[in-house]
Protein backbone atom coordinates (compact mmCIF):
# COMPACT_ATOMS: atom_id res chain seq x y z
CA UNK A 1 0.00 0.00 0.00
CA UNK A 2 1.31 3.65 -0.95
CA UNK A 3 1.91 5.97 1.98
CA UNK A 4 3.29 9.05 2.51
CA UNK A 5 3.60 10.55 5.71
CA UNK A 6 4.30 14.20 6.18
CA UNK A 7 5.99 15.50 9.82
CA UNK A 8 7.20 18.99 11.09
CA UNK A 9 4.69 21.14 10.65
CA UNK A 10 4.87 23.66 13.76
CA UNK A 11 3.95 27.38 15.05
CA UNK A 12 7.20 29.52 14.17
CA UNK A 13 7.27 33.23 13.99
CA UNK A 14 7.51 35.55 10.86
CA UNK A 15 10.74 35.76 9.11
CA UNK A 16 11.46 31.91 10.89
CA UNK A 17 12.29 28.34 9.29
CA UNK A 18 11.30 24.90 9.48
CA UNK A 19 11.73 21.89 7.51
CA UNK A 20 9.09 19.73 6.16
CA UNK A 21 9.56 15.86 5.78
CA UNK A 22 7.71 13.31 4.11
CA UNK A 23 8.56 9.55 4.55
CA UNK A 24 7.46 6.97 1.73
CA UNK A 25 6.69 3.65 1.39
CA UNK A 26 4.59 0.75 -0.45
CA UNK A 27 6.07 1.92 -3.84
CA UNK A 28 9.78 2.08 -5.64
CA UNK A 29 10.55 5.64 -4.06
CA UNK A 30 13.38 6.48 -6.59
CA UNK A 31 11.14 6.06 -9.65
CA UNK A 32 8.71 9.09 -8.94
CA UNK A 33 8.67 12.25 -9.13
CA UNK A 34 7.69 14.20 -5.86
CA UNK A 35 5.65 17.38 -4.64
CA UNK A 36 4.80 19.75 -2.05
CA UNK A 37 1.12 21.14 -2.24
CA UNK A 38 -0.25 23.16 0.68
CA UNK A 39 -4.24 24.84 1.01
CA UNK A 40 -4.19 27.60 3.82
CA UNK A 41 -7.11 27.60 6.04
CA UNK A 42 -10.55 27.50 4.42
CA UNK A 43 -9.29 28.49 0.86
CA UNK A 44 -7.83 26.32 -2.18
CA UNK A 45 -5.21 23.90 -3.25
CA UNK A 46 -2.16 25.70 -4.14
CA UNK A 47 1.27 23.71 -6.16
CA UNK A 48 4.19 24.69 -4.28
CA UNK A 49 7.44 22.41 -5.47
CA UNK A 50 8.37 19.85 -7.14
CA UNK A 51 11.25 17.32 -7.49
CA UNK A 52 12.35 14.65 -10.01
CA UNK A 53 13.04 11.13 -10.04
CA UNK A 54 16.96 11.69 -8.76
CA UNK A 55 16.80 14.96 -7.43
CA UNK A 56 18.38 16.96 -9.94
CA UNK A 57 15.70 19.23 -11.16
CA UNK A 58 13.28 20.82 -9.05
CA UNK A 59 10.90 23.62 -9.85
CA UNK A 60 9.06 26.34 -7.35
CA UNK A 61 6.14 28.54 -7.70
CA UNK A 62 6.54 32.36 -7.85
CA UNK A 63 5.11 32.70 -4.01
CA UNK A 64 7.93 30.83 -2.66
CA UNK A 65 11.21 31.17 -5.14
CA UNK A 66 14.21 31.89 -3.18
CA UNK A 67 12.99 30.89 0.18
CA UNK A 68 11.79 27.04 -0.16
CA UNK A 69 13.87 24.58 -1.09
CA UNK A 70 12.49 21.10 -1.79
CA UNK A 71 15.17 17.76 -1.74
CA UNK A 72 15.09 14.51 -1.36
CA UNK A 73 17.05 11.32 0.02
CA UNK A 74 16.14 7.82 -2.32
CA UNK A 75 18.13 6.00 0.19
CA UNK A 76 16.02 7.12 2.69
CA UNK A 77 12.84 7.29 0.86
CA UNK A 78 11.89 10.69 1.94
CA UNK A 79 11.51 14.45 0.42
CA UNK A 80 12.11 17.40 2.25
CA UNK A 81 11.10 20.90 2.39
CA UNK A 82 13.45 23.56 3.87
CA UNK A 83 11.17 26.50 4.36
CA UNK A 84 13.29 29.94 5.15
CA UNK A 85 12.25 33.37 5.84
CA UNK A 86 8.20 32.08 6.71
CA UNK A 87 5.53 34.76 6.44
CA UNK A 88 2.09 34.63 7.74
CA UNK A 89 0.88 33.82 4.20
CA UNK A 90 2.56 30.78 4.61
CA UNK A 91 0.48 29.40 6.76
CA UNK A 92 -1.04 26.20 5.50
CA UNK A 93 -1.29 22.47 5.58
CA UNK A 94 1.30 21.10 3.68
CA UNK A 95 0.52 17.67 1.54
CA UNK A 96 3.05 15.89 0.01
CA UNK A 97 2.08 14.22 -3.16
CA UNK A 98 3.76 12.02 -5.88
CA UNK A 99 3.75 11.96 -9.92
CA UNK A 100 5.40 9.73 -12.07
CA UNK A 101 7.92 11.09 -13.95
CA UNK A 102 6.84 13.84 -16.51
CA UNK A 103 4.44 17.25 -16.72
CA UNK A 104 1.49 15.53 -17.74
CA UNK A 105 1.29 13.55 -15.18
CA UNK A 106 -1.63 13.93 -11.83
CA UNK A 107 -0.70 13.36 -8.57
CA UNK A 108 -2.11 9.87 -7.90
CA UNK A 109 -1.53 9.39 -4.26
CA UNK A 110 -1.28 12.10 -0.94
CA UNK A 111 -0.31 12.67 2.10
CA UNK A 112 -2.48 13.41 5.13
CA UNK A 113 -0.67 16.42 5.64
CA UNK A 114 0.85 18.59 7.97
CA UNK A 115 -0.37 21.99 10.03
CA UNK A 116 2.43 25.13 9.32
CA UNK A 117 1.56 28.38 10.99
CA UNK A 118 3.21 31.09 11.33
CA UNK A 119 2.55 33.91 13.48
CA UNK A 120 3.65 35.81 16.22
CA UNK B 1 0.91 32.38 -14.75
CA UNK B 2 -2.25 30.32 -16.05
CA UNK B 3 -5.31 30.79 -14.88
CA UNK B 4 -8.25 27.88 -13.97
CA UNK B 5 -11.28 29.22 -13.39
CA UNK B 6 -14.20 27.51 -11.94
CA UNK B 7 -17.03 28.23 -10.35
CA UNK B 8 -17.34 28.88 -6.47
CA UNK B 9 -19.96 26.46 -5.53
CA UNK B 10 -22.48 24.54 -7.61
CA UNK B 11 -25.84 22.70 -5.76
CA UNK B 12 -27.93 19.56 -6.53
CA UNK B 13 -30.85 17.48 -5.20
CA UNK B 14 -29.84 14.03 -4.71
CA UNK B 15 -30.22 11.53 -7.32
CA UNK B 16 -29.65 14.72 -9.87
CA UNK B 17 -26.41 15.45 -12.34
CA UNK B 18 -23.74 18.12 -10.93
CA UNK B 19 -21.57 19.53 -13.48
CA UNK B 20 -18.48 21.60 -13.05
CA UNK B 21 -16.46 23.65 -15.24
CA UNK B 22 -12.80 24.35 -15.28
CA UNK B 23 -11.78 27.03 -17.92
CA UNK B 24 -8.28 27.51 -19.20
CA UNK B 25 -7.11 29.99 -21.93
CA UNK B 26 -5.26 26.58 -23.29
CA UNK B 27 -7.01 23.96 -21.59
CA UNK B 28 -8.03 22.78 -25.44
CA UNK B 29 -4.27 21.74 -25.89
CA UNK B 30 -4.07 20.97 -22.25
CA UNK B 31 -4.53 17.17 -20.03
CA UNK B 32 -7.17 18.05 -17.54
CA UNK B 33 -6.98 15.99 -14.21
CA UNK B 34 -9.93 16.74 -11.52
CA UNK B 35 -9.51 15.74 -7.69
CA UNK B 36 -12.16 15.61 -5.25
CA UNK B 37 -11.44 16.86 -1.26
CA UNK B 38 -14.27 15.94 1.42
CA UNK B 39 -13.86 17.67 4.40
CA UNK B 40 -10.61 17.06 6.51
CA UNK B 41 -9.41 15.05 3.91
CA UNK B 42 -6.34 15.02 1.71
CA UNK B 43 -7.45 14.91 -2.09
CA UNK B 44 -8.48 12.34 -4.41
CA UNK B 45 -8.07 11.61 -8.18
CA UNK B 46 -11.08 11.29 -9.90
CA UNK B 47 -10.86 12.03 -13.17
CA UNK B 48 -7.13 12.41 -15.23
CA UNK B 49 -6.19 13.26 -18.53
CA UNK B 50 -9.72 14.82 -19.27
CA UNK B 51 -11.61 11.69 -19.22
CA UNK B 52 -9.81 8.69 -17.80
CA UNK B 53 -11.08 7.59 -14.50
CA UNK B 54 -9.13 5.69 -12.12
CA UNK B 55 -10.06 2.51 -10.40
CA UNK B 56 -12.52 2.20 -7.42
CA UNK B 57 -13.89 5.74 -8.64
CA UNK B 58 -17.54 5.05 -9.59
CA UNK B 59 -18.87 5.35 -12.86
CA UNK B 60 -21.09 8.21 -12.11
CA UNK B 61 -17.81 10.62 -12.55
CA UNK B 62 -17.13 11.71 -16.13
CA UNK B 63 -14.81 14.28 -17.19
CA UNK B 64 -15.01 16.02 -20.98
CA UNK B 65 -13.81 19.11 -22.74
CA UNK B 66 -14.99 20.97 -25.38
CA UNK B 67 -13.04 24.29 -26.98
CA UNK B 68 -11.17 25.76 -23.64
CA UNK B 69 -13.27 24.56 -21.20
CA UNK B 70 -13.04 21.30 -18.98
CA UNK B 71 -16.17 19.85 -17.28
CA UNK B 72 -16.50 17.34 -14.15
CA UNK B 73 -20.14 15.13 -14.35
CA UNK B 74 -21.51 13.91 -11.90
CA UNK B 75 -24.58 11.83 -12.21
CA UNK B 76 -27.33 10.08 -9.86
CA UNK B 77 -25.83 12.29 -7.20
CA UNK B 78 -25.16 11.20 -3.64
CA UNK B 79 -24.82 12.82 -0.10
CA UNK B 80 -21.50 11.25 -0.08
CA UNK B 81 -20.13 13.36 -3.22
CA UNK B 82 -20.41 16.06 -1.46
CA UNK B 83 -16.71 17.89 -1.15
CA UNK B 84 -14.69 20.50 -2.74
CA UNK B 85 -13.52 19.05 -6.42
CA UNK B 86 -10.26 21.01 -8.33
CA UNK B 87 -9.51 21.02 -11.23
CA UNK B 88 -5.37 21.37 -12.08
CA UNK B 89 -2.83 21.36 -15.29
CA UNK B 90 0.48 21.41 -16.30
CA UNK B 91 1.31 24.49 -17.40
CA UNK B 92 4.25 23.84 -19.36
CA UNK B 93 5.74 27.61 -20.16
CA UNK B 94 6.36 27.84 -16.51
CA UNK B 95 6.76 23.99 -15.58
CA UNK B 96 4.51 25.00 -12.75
CA UNK B 97 1.00 22.52 -12.07
CA UNK B 98 -1.87 24.78 -11.74
CA UNK B 99 -4.81 24.09 -9.98
CA UNK B 100 -8.03 26.06 -10.20
CA UNK B 101 -9.51 27.42 -7.34
CA UNK B 102 -12.17 24.92 -6.65
CA UNK B 103 -15.99 24.35 -6.36
CA UNK B 104 -17.82 22.87 -3.48
CA UNK B 105 -20.36 20.82 -4.27
CA UNK B 106 -23.42 20.63 -2.33
CA UNK B 107 -26.06 18.53 -1.95
CA UNK B 108 -29.24 19.86 -1.11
Amino acid sequence: EVQLVESGGNLVQPGGFLRLSCAASGFTFSSYWMHWVRQAPGKGLVWVSRINSDGTNTANADSVKGRFTISRDNAKNTVFLQMNTLRPEDTAVYYCARSQAGGTYYFDSWGQGTLVTVSS
Amino acid sequence: SYVLTQPPSVSVAPGKTARITCGGNDNGRKSVHWYQQRPGQAPVLVISYDNDRPSGIPERFSGSKSGNTATLTISRVEAGDEADYYCQVWDSATDHRVFGGGTKLTVL
